[in-house]
């Protein structure tokens, strides 16, 4: 299996941040990357896909880049709906596989 | 507009088996345009994906899970469905349904692994 790994471990931020969470794969997945928001006790919600694609009615302050093991993804001017946990997950091998998440809390 | 909606047993006891159906509404399930997965996620815990599932009745498996799973589909109800045996308690999770997008090369067509519209989730336990 493709592993994921995520960077920091958590975050704290405040309302206005511009926030950058990492995402790293175990071997070259192209741009075979996705990014979730998952806020407590309801469903992931795709924000981006294939590294850099903006799903529908996503707001444009989330972006994403990156290519091969390495990956990011920036939130802009950061609001209070964003406070929630992100995930990675990788799409290039059929063994599809998520990063453990990162938490982005308060200041 | 679209919605999924798992349904099934909330406790499930160890050694038996969990099943669960993934009800569609808004769409159909029997269009080429589409996989329909499940994932799962431990209380306090990380996402793993379990399996897909396309309208011919196509699978893919995570191979974590072995022959203990398997995802089945019913287009005449628009549902598809999830039966994992042997449960123990590193089975109890909330499991998701959600849908996927396709690609066909040829004549293989394969999950993409965009999850773009997801149920709600089911939380089942295993326990005596």
């Amino acid at each position: 299996d493709i592993q994921m790994t995520q960077s920091p471990s958590s975050l704290s931020a405040s309302v206005g941040d511009r926030v950058t969470i990492t995402c790293r794969a175990s071997q070259n997945i192209d741009t075979r990357l996705n990014w979730y928001q998952q806020k407590p006790g309801t469903a992931p919600k795709l924000l981006i896909y294939a590294a850099s694609g903006l799903h529908d009615g996503v707001p444009s302050r989330f972006s994403g880049s990156g290519s091969g093991t390495e990956f990011t993804l920036t939130i802009s001017n950061l609001q209070p709906e964003d406070f929630a946990t992100y995930y990675c997950q990788q799409s290039y091998s059929t063994s599809f596989t998520f990063g453990p998440g990162i938490k982005v809390d308060i200041k | 507009q679209l919605q999924l909606q798992e349904s099934g047993p909330g406790l499930v006891k160890p050694s038996e088996t969990l099943s669960l159906t993934c009800t569609v509404a808004g769409d159909s399930i029997d269009t080429s345009s589409f996989f329909w997965g499940w994932i799962r996620q431990p209380p306090g815990k990380g996402l793993e994906w379990i399996g897909s599932i396309y309208y011919s009745g196509s699978t893919y498996y995570n191979p974590s899970l072995g022959s203990r799973v398997t995802i089945s589909v019913d287009t005449s109800k628009n549902q598809f469905s999830l039966r994992l045996n042997s449960v123990t308690a590193a089975d109890t999770a909330v499991y998701y349904c959600a849908r996927d997008n396709v690609y066909c090369n040829h004549s293989t067509c394969r999950p993409v692994g965009f999850f773009h519209t997801w149920g709600q989730g089911r939380l089942v336990t295993v326990s005596s």
